[in-house]
């Protein structure tokens, strides 16, 4: 089945420890996101690529980094976790800029002590 | 971002019953998207609307884009255990942001 993937499902860092979340697609689509979610919240969005075009939020923290390798994969790397990035991270992908409906992976959930 | 207005903010249901939550928007949207997520899981996208009026059902799930453009509705139908979870409400107010409602938690009693 095509689908999102991502790993870990579960991921427990260091303060300060770089961590690197992965995702990847095989829908072929070309616009992957990366959502930050709190508990009990909606999902934020950091940033998107459409293709290899990286497209940031005006409010997502320099601490937050990612790559696009290739259509099928992306990466969210966090260079300095602090407590306050314990979260749900989502990754979701949409065919086109313009195409509305995202399908969300499993989501990988990251703990920082 | 845009603000989605959702309610009710949770909700608890009898098995069986048939049960309804809304959004609503001070912006025109042109789409309307519902998800569900599951505890510990990632959203799954249950239905789109793409045109004022519509009326869309999956399942026992039926969704409403309203008249004005600047609502939805979501109805599920005879409730079952499995229909625990976080429901929201999405929209795109430009080209590829989706802005969420804060979501409905339903809890389901047997």
């Amino acid at each position: 089945d095509a689908m999102v993937i991502q790993n870990p499902r579960y991921q427990v860092t260091q303060f300060g420890k770089p961590v690197t979340l992965s995702c990847s697609q095989t829908l072929n689509h070309n616009v992957m996101y990366w959502y930050q979610q709190k508990s009990s919240q909606a999902p934020k969005l950091l940033f998107h690529y459409y293709d290899k075009d990286f497209n940031n939020e005006a409010d997502t923290p320099d601490n937050f980094q990612s790559r696009r390798p290739n259509t099928s994969f992306c990466f969210l790397d966090i260079r300095s976790p602090g407590l306050g990035d314990a979260a749900m991270y989502l990754c979701a992908t949409s065919r086109e800029i313009d195409s509305y409906e995202q399908y969300f992976g499993p989501g990988t959930r990251l703990t920082v002590t | 971002g845009q603000q989605l207005n959702q309610s009710p903010q949770s909700m608890f249901i009898q098995e069986g019953e048939d049960v309804s939550m809304n959004c609503t928007s001070s912006s025109i949207f042109n789409t309307w998207l519902w998800y569900k997520q599951d505890p510990g899981e990632g959203p799954v996208l249950l239905i789109a609307l793409y045109k004022a009026g519509e009326l869309t059902s999956n399942g026992r799930l039926t969704a409403q884009f309203g008249i004005t453009r600047k609502d939805s509705f979501l109805n599920i139908s005879a409730s079952i255990p499995s229909d625990v979870g976080i429901y929201f409400c999405a929209g795109p107010p430009n080209d590829y942001k989706l802005s969420f409602g804060a979501g409905t938690t339903v809890t389901v009693r047997a």
